[in-house]
């Protein structure tokens, strides 16, 4: 499975933007580039996903390398409720059971301040 | 709508007792996984079950666990035996198909200590 590379943790001022960094130098071209958070105490949450091209949603932007070796998650005011371990997870398909299962790293903490 | 659920929130259990974990995927989500998570790691897969049938149980980590999905919505993990290195939050998700693109809804997790 290719790996990913995060800072292990960031810090913020609320309302600020935050660019939270991902490597993946092994990617291959059938990953796609998925992003999670977890809050204190909860379950992993989507944040959003994409293969090539910049996405938006309603929670953050993904900007993604021309050579897909490296993306950034973007959260563009940064809350206290933003304050989670943020995991950037490569997604393909396993051949032979056809599992789309997520191999998580350690993520980025990030904390926002107040 | 209702999110996945799990239960119980915490347990509890002596070395070497009998445990089972549940897991209410989101219904009409077809494709349900448990993972466990240690403190300060990011989550581990264990099992993946598309419809009623474990479609990948590489990530048990030994015979003592196993998990059922009977009718393919709730799913119950079981650990015999259990040791203290068992400790961890154990995590479901489900997800509406299983593919590249279909993001998987987690769970609160349910924590379980062995003494």
């Amino acid at each position: 499975d290719a790996k990913t590379t995060q800072p292990n943790s960031m810090e913020s001022n609320e309302e600020e933007p935050v660019h939270l960094p991902c490597n993946h130098s092994t990617i291959s071209g059938t990953d796609y580039i998925h992003w999670y958070r977890q809050l204190p105490s909860q379950g992993p949450e989507y944040v959003i996903h994409g293969l090539t091209s910049n996405v938006n949603n309603r929670m953050a932007s993904l900007a993604i390398a021309e050579d897909r070796k490296s993306s950034t998650l973007i959260l563009h005011r940064a809350t206290l409720r933003d304050a989670a371990v943020y995991y950037c997870i490569l997604r393909d398909k396993e051949r032979t059971s056809g599992t789309y299962k997520y191999i998580f790293g350690t993520g980025t903490r990030l904390k926002v301040l107040a | 709508g209702a999110g996945v659920s799990q239960t119980p929130s915490n347990k509890v259990t002596e070395k070497g007792k009998y445990v089972e974990l549940r897991c209410d995927p989101i219904s009409g989500h077809t494709a349900l996984y448990w993972y466990r998570q240690s403190l300060g790691q990011g989550p581990e897969f264990l099992i993946y079950f598309q419809g009623t049938g474990a479609a990948d149980d590489s990530g048990l980590p030994n015979d003592r666990f196993f998990a059922v999905r009977p009718e393919g919505s709730v799913s119950t993990l079981k650990i015999q035996r259990t040791e203290r290195g068992d400790s961890a939050v154990y995590l479901c998700a489900s997800s509406l198909l299983a593919g590249v693109s279909y993001e998987q809804y987690f769970g609160p997790g349910t924590r379980l200590t062995v003494t």
